[in-house]
């Protein structure tokens, strides 16, 4: 049974850090890029970062650019995300998502990100 | 805000047909394959079709997509209750090297 769960999610004051991380399961996890797509409380989804199947290829969507770091373990099936300087905007359940975009994706159940005062 | 947009909701009776699209530019529908996503409130999306139209195992024949130059388009026939849901596409688009999602369909059925 394919799994990826997330996990290092809650709540963090701005300008705080966080890492998140999703180990996965049931599947080859070195065959797949791997992404964290996010969505805020009533709002929609929003892709946040992938990494080759490697971790050679890294991307970013602008607003997380110079703040968060996405990297992977193929030893150890498990992906990451710092989160560094957080802002409010950046409040959201932070999904883990295998192979994006192709006709085989696995996605998680999610982990809730605040960020407040 | 998001490169690719849709109509924010449809509605139809049980039964009836919906076109739901998504619209975006050459550097990301125009150029590259689209999927389509269905998401209930509180659950991770799902897949319902990839590469333009294809659906993945498990999703049937009265979901249907199709790509037209800088725009898509998910069908459903034979509308049912269940197929309540917010519904995203999604592709890479090569000027901002990023996935992106389009801004979602609310689908309501009557």
């Amino acid at each position: 049974e394919v799994q990826l769960v997330e996990s290092g999610g809650g709540l963090v004051q701005p300008g705080g850090s966080l890492r998140l991380s999703c180990a996965a399961s049931g599947f080859t996890f070195s065959k797949y890029w791997m992404s964290w797509v996010r969505q805020a409380p009533g709002k929609g989804l929003e892709w946040v970062a992938n990494t080759k199947e490697d971790g050679s290829d890294k991307y970013y969507v602008d607003s997380v650019k110079g703040r968060f770091t996405i990297s992977r373990d193929n030893a150890k099936n498990s992906l990451h995300l710092q989160m560094n300087s957080l802002r409010a905007e950046d409040t959201a359940v932070y999904y883990c998502v295998a192979g994006v975009g192709s006709g085989d994706p696995h996605w998680g159940q999610g982990t809730l990100v605040t960020v407040s005062s | 805000q998001s490169v690719l947009t849709q109509p924010p909701s449809v509605s139809a009776a049980p039964g009836q047909k919906v076109s739901l699209s998504c619209s975006g530019s050459s550097s990301n529908i125009g150029n590259n394959p689209v999927s389509w996503y269905q998401q209930v409130p509180g659950t991770a999306p799902k897949l319902l079709i990839f590469e333009n139209s294809k659906r993945p195992s498990g999703i049937p024949d009265r979901l249907s997509g199709s790509k037209s130059g800088t725009s898509a388009t998910l069908g459903i026939t034979g509308l049912q209750t269940g197929d309540e849901a917010d519904y995203y596409c999604g592709t890479w688009d090569s000027s901002l090297n990023a996935y992106v999602f389009g801004t979602g369909t609310k689908v309501t059925v009557l």
